[in-house]
């Protein structure tokens, strides 16, 4: 069964905004990461936040987790079209080796 | 550095024929491999996953079954396909299941 779940299903920006993801998941975590993945191919990892960490940054992303309300938050600053992609969180749990998605966010930057 | 084949990319197949995904994975020892299917626009739905030779956990039950025959190779296999086993097969692996993941480019499947 999927774990995370994302919202909204889709996002569309304008070149320039700022775009947010949402993911919420229902047991407890080792750690939260994002992937993205554009149509038809594999997906890349973005990003990874561990349990004990309440935000992370890498070059335009910014993703923030909260543990209380087993949910995570993905920023892209300053969107480009090339950013036109889904998003995908995924969670690692600490009892087993399995990871799981949800069901994703899929994103339009307009140029 | 570590590499991830997952072929074919493209399959089409009759209803009712076997099926058999190959993932091998270079550059790493004792990954944990997983696959997934994606059904078209939509998550991903972990089916199985392994964490060492001959040690497979499968998550849904279904018309479908995995191997690991070695270290770095994961198969999925099928006796007979369904209409339903239609999709978007990914293959992954990760060190020790709480690092990141990397993906194969996928499997389309398309049963006929």
């Amino acid at each position: 069964s999927q774990q995370g779940e994302e919202d909204p299903q889709a996002l569309s920006i304008q070149e320039g905004e700022n775009a947010t993801m949402n993911c919420s998941y229902k047991t407890s975590i080792n750690n939260l990461q994002w992937y993205r993945q554009n149509s038809g191919r594999g997906l890349v990892h973005l990003i990874l936040i561990r349990s004990n960490e309440r935000e992370k940054h890498s070059g335009r992303l910014r993703v923030t987790l909260d543990t209380s309300k087993k949910s995570s938050s993905l920023l892209i600053t300053a969107s480009r079209a090339a950013d036109t992609a889904s998003y995908f969180c995924a969670t690692g749990s600490y009892n087993n080796n399995d990871m799981r998605f949800g069901a994703g966010t899929r994103l339009t930057v307009k140029p | 550095s570590q590499t991830i084949h997952q072929w074919p990319a493209t399959l089409v197949q009759p209803v009712g024929s076997p099926l058999s995904l190959e993932c091998t994975v270079e550059g790493t020892s004792n990954p944990n491999l997983y696959w997934y299917r994606q059904a078209a626009g939509r998550g991903l739905q972990l089916l199985f996953y392994s964490v060492g030779i001959g040690q497979i956990s499968s998550e849904v039950p279904q018309n479908l079954s995995a191997s690991r025959p070695q270290d770095r190779q994961f198969i999925l296999s099928s006796k007979k396909l369904l209409l339903s086993d239609s999709g978007f097969y990914l293959c992954a692996w990760s060190v020790g299941g709480r690092t990141e993941a990397f993906f194969g480019q996928g499997t389309r499947l398309t049963v006929v």
